[in-house]
């Protein structure tokens, strides 16, 4: 089966560290771009990040730039997310996302993130 | 950044409705443009991309039109399970950027 699958988030206070994994399978992970996108509660679609297939080439949405960092394993077919220096505006479902031309054809079914103390 | 505005932010529809969703680019974006449904509790879910192209598996009730800052969804006769928030996606450059979302609710 073609999938995403998330996992990692949780609660964690303000300052704090997490790393967001998303394992891909039923496809060529090593093929595609992908990215992670957020979406606080209530609220709309807000991107976050992507990485190339090889990993060589990263973007940052201005309001993590610095403090997250995407990576891949394509032997693993696995994304990363690792976060650090988290904030309260952090708080969000994230979920990682295959691109095809910077659109969005396979999402997977998000992780939850909690900054609070 | 571009900004996408998307209207009507809410719309209150009966079965069997015809549904129209506008989404303004703050700049030409040429027909980069993707259309994504989201149910509650949900990920979002291809529709559209390139304006006008429909995803695969994807009901031909759904059509989308336009280009360079004008845009449209259109569900051509709303069906019970097309309740959901549609958010418009521009691909034209980065950041890539989405509408604020129309949710589309039972009359």
């Amino acid at each position: 089966e073609v999938q995403l699958v998330e996992s990692g988030g949780g609660l964690v206070q303000p300052g704090g560290s997490l790393r967001l994994s998303c394992a891909a399978s039923g496809f060529t992970f090593s093929s595609h771009w992908m990215h992670w996108v957020r979406q606080a509660p209530g609220k709309g679609l807000v991107w976050v990040s992507r990485i190339q297939t090889d990993g060589s080439t990263t973007t940052y949405a201005d309001s993590v730039r610095g403090r997250f960092t995407i990576s891949r394993d394509n032997a693993k077919n696995t994304l990363y997310l690792q976060m650090n220096s988290l904030r309260a505006e952090d708080t969000a479902v994230y979920f990682c996302a295959r691109a095809v031309s910077d659109y969005f054809d396979l999402w997977g079914q998000g992780t939850v993130v909690t900054v609070s103390s | 950044d571009i900004q996408m505005t998307q209207s009507p932010s809410t719309l209150s529809v009966s079965v069997g409705d015809r549904v129209t969703i506008t989404c303004r680019a703050s700049q030409s974006i040429s027909a980069w443009v993707a259309w994504y449904q989201q149910k509650p509790g949900k990920a979002p879910k291809l529709l559209i991309y390139r304006a006008s192209t429909l995803q695969s598996g994807v009901p031909s009730r759904f059509s989308g039109s336009g280009s360079g800052t004008e845009f449209t969804l259109t569900i051509s006769s709303l069906q019970p399970d097309d309740f959901a928030t549609y958010y418009c996606q521009q691909c034209h450059s980065y950041p890539v950027t989405f509408g604020g979302g129309t949710q589309v609710e039972i009359k």
